[in-house]
């Protein structure tokens, strides 16, 4: 079975701290990543995908992928109440135009 | 960037009634289309999966004669949900990929309310 795995939360963080959300993939031979953000009753919106270990920055948001330890995270710097969402983690594991494989999402509350 | 224009954003229908939802995509070719369903604070469920000029593939548990897809041209599927009874209610969202691994975008959904 091939797993996507998400703290679903949530995750409160005060205005302006950096909030870090983590997920775990089973499958060693996925290849890209992706994080969407999810407002409530609103389709995901892509914030980043990566496809290399290390870091990758876009503004306020870093994604982090670790392939050994089959990890990735997004951290969101200077938090803002607007960033209050669920962050879904998404893999493509199987390669090509094959379906992303979701996590479940972490439900994330900046707090002001 | 790449962008999905999903149609309605909202209906209402009759129960027994055929309720057809497109998915465009506008400066990219979608060569594979995918449908999802969300429950309220639910996770994505995947419906199907169809490639330009194939038949859809299915999920386990999702019935193909009631949901039809069409995925006839490079820019354009649609999803039919046949008979709509009063549990088919949900969100409905398309994904459209032309460079799979490299790139997935979501419409903008369809709320559909059967009563």
């Amino acid at each position: 079975q091939k797993e996507v795995e998400q703290n679903s939360g949530p995750l409160s963080v005060p205005e302006g701290a950096i909030a870090s959300l983590n997920c775990t993939y089973s499958d060693r031979g996925s290849q890209s990543f992706f994080w969407y953000r999810q407002y409530s009753g609103k389709s995901p919106e892509l914030i980043m995908s990566i496809y290399s270990n290390g870091d990758k920055e876009d503004g306020r948001f870093t994604a982090q992928l670790n392939k050994a330890s089959q990890y990735v995270s997004l951290l969101i710097r200077d938090s803002q109440p607007s960033d209050s969402a669920t962050y879904l983690c998404a893999v493509n594991i199987q390669g090509g135009n094959t379906p992303l494989v979701f996590g479940k999402g972490t439900r994330l509350s900046v707090i002001a | 960037g790449a962008v999905v224009s999903q149609h309605p954003s909202r209906v209402i229908c009759k129960s027994g009634t055929s309720v057809k939802i497109e998915c465009r995509s506008l400066d990219f070719q979608a060569t594979t289309m995918f449908w999802y369903r969300q429950f309220p604070k639910k996770s994505l469920m995947l419906m199907a999966t169809s490639n330009e000029g194939s038949k859809a593939t299915y999920e386990q548990g999702v019935e193909k004669d009631k949901f039809l897809i069409n995925h006839a041209s490079l820019t354009l599927s649609t999803l039919t949900v046949t008979s709509a009874h009063p549990e088919d209610s949900s969100f409905y969202i398309c994904s459209a990929t032309d460079r799979g691994a490299y790139g997935y975008t979501f419409g903008s959904g369809t709320r559909l309310t059967v009563v």
